[in-house]
């Protein structure tokens, strides 16, 4: 079965800190997909990253940055110097490697960003 | 705005009535979702269409829930005989379908109340 895991319920920063936001998975397929998803006060889910199984290099946009690590089956999302904005629920998801598939969600973490 | 719709944004019914929502996808997605979400929860999968067919149901979507595609473009969530149960929000998605990615882009999506 797949799962995901995301731990922290509830974050709480300063502006300007950095903070990382964890996930953790479980699945057998050997390909899948990870996800990052924001959804702000207004609600609507936003599309952060998608990454695939086989490719665990680092990625870095802007501010956001995650690190996927197969063996330990975690893909972490690490916001930095953290704006007042970036308050909201951040939602890891896996799906199989198929298009179609459906994305299993984990909890959801709530940042709370205080200026 | 060619992004997902969807309407109603905010349904209240008394329970036992039925009640029905709208989704319009990307223009240019064949691939389209429904999941739902409740309170504190990330959404949990309902239902996917490829064009106008159906290929997968979760065994969330009990009898009283059925969704429909018919021309491949819009899609129908109705739910009949709602129950207390049944409050959440209803998040339809699209994705696009030369690729295998599997990015799927939501809606604002339809808050369901029922009293």
């Amino acid at each position: 079965a797949q799962k995901v895991t995301q731990a922290q319920t509830e974050i709480s920063v300063v502006e300007k800190e950095d903070v990382t936001l964890d996930c953790v998975y479980e699945t057998r397929d050997t390909t899948y997909y990870l996800f990052w998803y924001k959804q702000p006060p207004s609600g609507e889910l936003v599309f952060l990253i998608r990454r695939n199984s086989f490719d665990e290099q680092n990625e870095i946009s802007g501010r956001y940055s995650w690190n996927f690590q197969k063996s330990t089956s975690s893909f972490n999302f690490t916001i930095t110097a953290s704006q007042v904005v970036d308050s909201a629920v951040y939602f890891c998801a896996l799906s199989g490697y198929q298009a179609g598939t459906a994305l299993i969600f984990g909890k959801g973490t709530t940042l709370s960003v205080s200026s | 705005d060619t992004g997902v719709s969807q309407n109603p944004r905010h349904k209240i019914t008394k329970r036992g009535q039925n009640v029905t929502f709208r989704c319009d996808p990307i223009s240019e997605h064949n691939r389209l979702y429904w999941y739902r979400q409740t309170l504190g929860q990330g959404p949990e999968f309902l239902t996917y269409f490829q064009n106008e067919a159906q290929l997968e149901k979760s065994r969330l979507l009990s009898d009283r829930f059925s969704a429909e595609r018919p021309k491949g473009s819009f899609s129908t969530l109705e739910i009949q005989r709602t129950e207390q149960g049944d409050s959440a929000m209803y998040l339809c998605a699209s994705s696009v379908s030369e690729t295998q990615r599997n990015e799927q882009f939501f809606g604002p999506g339809t808050r369901l109340t029922v009293l």
